[in-house]
């Protein structure tokens, strides 16, 4: 098991742009969450997925962003029309139980 | 509401010990845990407590709860350099979710 994988690692984008990142989790996990972390904060939730079923969204998740796990496996969180304040780390967690997993994140810079 | 706080940072001498602390709001939470972060990585899981402990150790790590105040310590015995990074305590309320406190930065000097 190759724990939690995110891709890509970094992204610079222009404004305006749509962006789309993966998150592949730890096998058998049923449960992906998504978090947002900028410089100097802990990480801030964005949504979660139990299976393919999207369970929870948090006010800071825009119109302009969407989740999805289609196969209850991999997900992807697409940003459209990014915004400078788009500009975060995107963290990507799964669980089976009571521990979460982090990936790497995936660092975003709309310029 | 969910709130969770934790001091800044906080400055030791390699050999002592570290005693990182938070405040959290949700008394209703079922696990609280410690997780550290090393500079542009993720989050590595420490270690976390149910809530109905109060203290839980792990080699040289040692957790105390105190659900009546809602105060959640991380005692590191023994403080490495390798141990500097940021540390951040999160809430785990009934949905599931982790609420995190904006994490406490570790230094160790030798």
């Amino acid at each position: 098991d190759t724990g939690v994988s995110q891709n890509p690692r970094h992204k610079i984008t222009k404004r305006g742009q749509n962006v789309t990142f993966r998150c592949d989790p730890i096998s058998e996990h049923n449960r992906l969450y998504w978090y947002r972390q900028t410089l100097g904060q802990g990480p801030e939730f964005l949504t979660y997925f139990q299976n393919e079923a999207q369970l929870e969204k948090s006010r800071l998740l825009s119109d302009r962003f969407s989740a999805e796990r289609p196969k209850g496996s991999f997900s992807t969180l697409e940003i459209q029309r990014t915004e400078q304040g788009d500009s975060a780390m995107y963290l990507c967690a799964s669980n089976r139980n009571t521990e979460a997993f982090f990936g790497q994140g995936t660092r975003l810079t709309v310029v | 509401g969910e709130d969770v706080e934790q001091s800044l940072f906080l400055s030791v001498r390699e050999g002592d010990s570290s005693v990182i602390n938070c405040t959290y709001t949700d008394s209703s939470s079922t696990y609280l845990y410690w997780y550290k972060q090393e500079p542009g990585a993720g989050l590595q899981l420490l270690t976390y407590i149910f809530s109905n402990m109060d203290m839980k150790q792990d080699q040289r790590l040692t957790v105390l709860l105190n659900k009546k105040d809602k105060h959640l310590s991380l005692r590191i015995a023994d403080t490495q350099t390798g141990d500097s990074a940021i540390y951040f305590c999160a809430e785990s309320p009934p949905t599931d979710k982790l609420i995190f406190g904006t994490g406490t930065r570790l230094q160790v000097f030798p």
